[in-house]
């Protein structure tokens, strides 16, 4: 079953603008991923943050997590026509020998 | 990054045959591998666990006799959809990890198949 749960299922804006993604999860984490999903694609790994860090960057992106809520953001800032794809996040569960349980997915649409 | 290349990238095949899925770690060992079904604009349904040298560890509601998985070295995972039927058409991805002292905790994808049984 999957852990997380991820929110908006879809998102559609205009290239310049800010995405946000949010992903909930439901069990102590060790460390949380988002990975990117281009149509007909392997995924490819963007971040991860580790259950002691609140915040990371990487680029144009952004990701929060909040262990006491249990939830997970990824912001794309000045979004490109290129950055139009899936993104997942993924936990690494205490206790579940590093297996990894991916989200439902946002799919990303940006307009040029 | 570490590298997964998985083919072939698309096959069609008919009702009843075979087909054959390779995944290889190219620049890493990958004592675990993954594969996983996706279904369109859905997430990645973890099949089955690859284990290197031993039998491998099937999600609940997986058939092992249909799905079959051969982790024969530490760079090489197959997965044969054996008897395959319309219903099996679907896209399916494997990964893997690195281990040991190479360990990151990030999982690096194959490219994905696209399997279509007609």
């Amino acid at each position: 079953s999957q852990q997380g749960e991820e929110d908006p299922q879809a998102l559609s804006i205009q290239e310049g603008e800010n995405a946000t993604m949010n992903c909930s999860y439901k069990t102590s984490i060790n460390n949380l991923q988002w990975y990117r999903q281009n149509s007909g694609r392997g995924l490819v790994h963007l971040i991860l943050i580790r259950s002691n860090e609140r915040e990371k960057h990487s680029g144009r992106l952004r990701v929060t997590l909040d262990t006491s809520k249990k939830s997970s953001s990824l912001l794309i800032t000045a979004s490109r026509a290129a950055d139009t794809a899936s993104y997942f996040c993924a936990t690494d569960a205490l206790g579940a020998g590093n297996m990894l349980t991916f989200g439902g997915g946002t799919r990303l649409m940006v307009k040029p | 990054g570490a590298v997964v290349s998985q083919h072939p990238s698309w096959v069609i095949c008919k009702s009843g045959t075979s087909v054959k899925i390779e995944c290889r770690s190219l620049d890493f060992q990958a004592t675990t591998m993954f594969w996983y079904r996706q279904f369109p604009k859905q997430s990645l349904m973890l099949m089955a666990t690859s284990n290197e040298g031993s039998k491998a560890t099937y999600e609940q509601g997986v058939e092992k006799d249909k799905f079959l998985i051969n982790h024969a070295s530490l760079t090489l995972s197959t997965l044969t959809v054996t008897s395959a039927h319309p219903e099996d058409s679907s896209f399916y991805i494997c990964s893997a990890r690195t281990s040991g002292t190479a360990y990151t905790g990030e999982l690096f994808f194959g490219e994905g198949s696209r399997l279509t049984v007609l």
